[in-house]
């Protein structure tokens, strides 16, 4: 059973970079049928679609969010990797990491989610 | 991109049905048959319902079906039992690899 699992500081600072973590157990972060995807959640609000990256390399972002989004993998730790730079108290999430099959789009699995709080 | 558009929130009685709506473009749900939904209940990760318009993942009740006309999409759940009260969202492929939610649907299970 392919399980996802993010970690992150909880807290960070106005301005600052947020970086979070999603490690993947029970299958390999080189499977070529699928992305790595970041998905967050404000509080009380609904889904947005950061950006996704494959295991080559390849990377697709928000427009919107896209000059702060950095993504990364670490295939020999089954890890993908997201940096939010410049952030502000409307950066204030959960954020889910997915898998997300790269013809149909669909997202599955995902982690239960870490809730990264901006503070001033 | 802004967000996919669906109805704040719908309700409907134990056993009745509802249809949940979520309307886009014609760049993005109007375009691609990869239109997917997923249930989140509350504090919980979202949980995949159905991909590419009409199918269902393993494990997911038939009681939940999709179909697409034109750049709406939409997602009935059959027979409402007091589990499916929850949060819906549906997501679209919206071209270069690039994917849009909808804003979230809440269900009220009268």
């Amino acid at each position: 059973q392919l399980l996802l699992q993010e970690s992150g500081p909880g807290l960070v600072k106005s301005s600052e970079t947020l970086s979070v973590t999603c490690t993947v157990s029970g299958g390999s972060i080189s499977s070529s049928l699928y992305y790595w995807g970041w998905i967050r959640q404000p509080p009380g609000k609904g889904l947005e679609w950061i950006a996704n990256i494959h295991h080559s390399g390849s990377t697709y972002h928000n427009p919107s969010l896209r000059s702060r989004v950095t993504i990364s993998v670490d295939t020999s730790k089954n890890q993908f990797s997201l940096n939010l730079s410049s952030v502000t108290a409307a950066d204030t999430a959960v954020f889910y990491c997915a898998r997300r099959h790269v013809a149909a789009g669909w997202f599955d699995p995902w982690g239960q989610g870490t809730l990264v709080t901006v503070s001033s | 991109q802004s967000a996919l558009t669906q109805p704040a929130s719908v309700s409907g009685s134990l056993g009745q049905s509802i249809t949940i709506s979520c309307t886009g473009t014609s760049s993005d749900v109007g375009s691609y048959n990869l239109v997917s939904w997923y249930q989140q209940h509350p504090g919980k990760a979202p949980k995949l319902l159905i991909y590419e318009v009409t199918k269902w993942p393993s494990g997911v009740s038939n009681r939940f079906s999709g179909s697409k006309s034109g750049n709406t999409a939409s997602l009935t759940i059959s027979g409402l039992q007091a589990e499916d009260e929850a949060d819906y969202y549906c997501c679209s492929y919206a071209s270069t690899n690039t994917v849009i939610f909808g804003g979230g649907t809440k269900l009220t299970v009268l």
